[in-house]
């Protein structure tokens, strides 16, 4: 079955930038109908997408996080990975990866990887 | 584009039917999806397309609407069902969810 997993470090520190991966297993990610998303939660917080990648690298993301955010794509790996700059604590959150059917759902989510921004 | 949900917080009993709502600042169509969320676990997929139950999902769970308004409705609330749902419009870009209803045991 689909499986997503979410690597990356659980600290940083503020002014440092954040890299996550996310390697799926179970689907390839050049799959036409699928695009690939970030989405966080801070603790005890509500849901906010990130933004997504397309297999040929197509990408949009969260005017909200405006350019500090990155987003690539290794078909080779079957991984998609998260890149988000200038880290401060507001940005301590859980951070999943999930796939988009379709564009009308996220239907397969990784567990979620904690990030903890602190000196 | 700004969901939001109503109630924020929710207490009812095993055997009851509950309605959450979900009001899109702008016409969605029926871009939208629900979610439920269990303390220290990834959302999960119960509904897409407003009314279409995902693979697995019991039948106890339905949607409806289109526009800008929504609910998900629970027909006899389960002991599992206790958990947090989350609304989310895939019409247009950026995403975004409503802030989340907390479905607790009364």
């Amino acid at each position: 079955q689909v499986q997503l997993h979410e690597s990356g470090p659980g600290l940083v520190k503020p002014s440092q930038t954040l890299s996550l991966t996310c390697t799926v297993s179970g689907a390839s990610i050049s799959g036409s109908d699928y695009y690939w998303s970030w989405i966080r939660q801070p603790p005890g917080g509500g849901l906010e997408w990130i933004g997504f990648i397309y297999y040929n690298g197509n990408t949009y993301s969260n005017p909200s996080l405006k350019s500090r955010v990155t987003i690539s794509v290794d078909t080779s790996k079957n991984q998609f990975s998260l890149k988000l700059s200038s880290m401060t604590p507001a940005d301590t959150a859980v951070y999943y990866c999930a796939r988009d059917s379709d564009r009308d759902r996220l239907d397969y989510w990784g567990q979620g990887t904690l990030v903890t921004v602190s000196s | 584009i700004q969901l939001t949900q109503s109630p924020s917080f929710l207490s009812a009993s095993i055997g009851d039917r509950v309605t959450i709502t979900c009001r899109a600042s702008q016409g969605i169509r029926s871009y939208l999806a629900w979610y439920q969320q269990k303390p220290g676990k990834a959302p999960n997929l119960l509904i897409y397309a407003a009314s279409t139950l995902q693979s697995g999902v019991p039948s106890r769970f339905s949607g409806s609407g289109s526009g800008t308004e929504f609910t998900l409705t629970i027909s006899s609330l389960q002991p599992e069902d206790f958990a947090t749902y989350h609304c989310q419009q895939l019409n247009s870009y950026p995403y975004s969810f409503g802030q989340g209803t907390k479905l607790e045991i009364k």
